[in-house]
């Protein structure tokens, strides 16, 4: 299996423009995580999904950040507008339903907002 | 790597010694430990678990060791390589924390020196 597979790995923008994360999960993992790690913050779970669904967003910062999960093997979070204060690196995880703790990570997508 | 700051305990062995690194936890009621390692420009990766119901587990190069008592664990790696320079994070589940009830540490720097 490739691993869980994330897009793009670096992005570049420009406050006030749109951020779209792209993640692929391990095929038969029934869910899906983002988390966001920064150096103050370290690693902060933003939203979880089990089964497309998304189960507990409370960890969203605001309503400019968004995620979906059309199907089983696919989900974006989008930032929009972006600020500076969204420059972090973004993790997508995702994991078997028997396995409370084992979250395979995607290598990241790091993103600067100027 | 991203998630390397100025703010992470760092901790420095020559190779071929063994390595200890600790973490304090907060929730006595955690239920379940895990170690993850991350390597620079990559996503944190599953290393080694411990339940609350036991003390002592092992790995290949790796034992963890849980004390509930003063709510500490750590993490020993024997014969240290090259390649396990990383930064090394513990995280607990809380018990009825469901799917997204780990928390993960800030985090330890860990350096090997050739």
């Amino acid at each position: 299996d490739a691993g869980v597979i994330q897009s793009p790995r670096h992005e570049v923008t420009e406050m006030g423009q749109e951020v779209t994360l792209r993640c692929k999960p391990i095929s038969g993992h029934d869910y899906l995580f983002w988390y966001r790690q920064t150096m103050m913050r370290g690693l902060e779970l933003l939203i979880y999904f089990n089964n497309n669904v998304p189960i507990d967003d409370s960890g969203m910062p605001e309503d400019r950040f968004s995620a979906k999960m059309p199907n089983a093997s696919f989900s974006t979070l989008k930032i929009q507008p972006s600020e500076p204060r969204d420059s972090a690196v973004y993790f997508c995880a995702s994991r078997h339903g028997g396995a409370t703790g084992e979250l395979f990570f995607g290598e990241g997508s790091r993103l600067t907002v100027l | 790597g991203e998630s390397v700051g100025l703010h992470l305990p760092t901790l420095s062995v020559q190779e071929g010694d063994n390595s200890i690194i600790n973490c304090a936890y907060s929730n006595s009621a955690s239920d379940y430990f895990i170690w993850y390692k991350q390597e620079s420009g990559k996503g944190p990766q599953f290393i080694i678990d411990i339940r609350s119901n036991m003390d002592k587990r092992q790995g290949q190069r790796v034992t963890v060791l849980l004390n509930k008592t003063v709510k500490h664990l750590s993490l020993q790696i024997a014969a240290t390589q090259p390649g396990d320079s990383a930064v090394y994070f513990c995280a607990e589940h809380r018990r009825g924390g469901g799917a997204d009830g780990l928390t993960f540490g800030k985090g330890t720097h860990l350096i090997i020196q050739p």
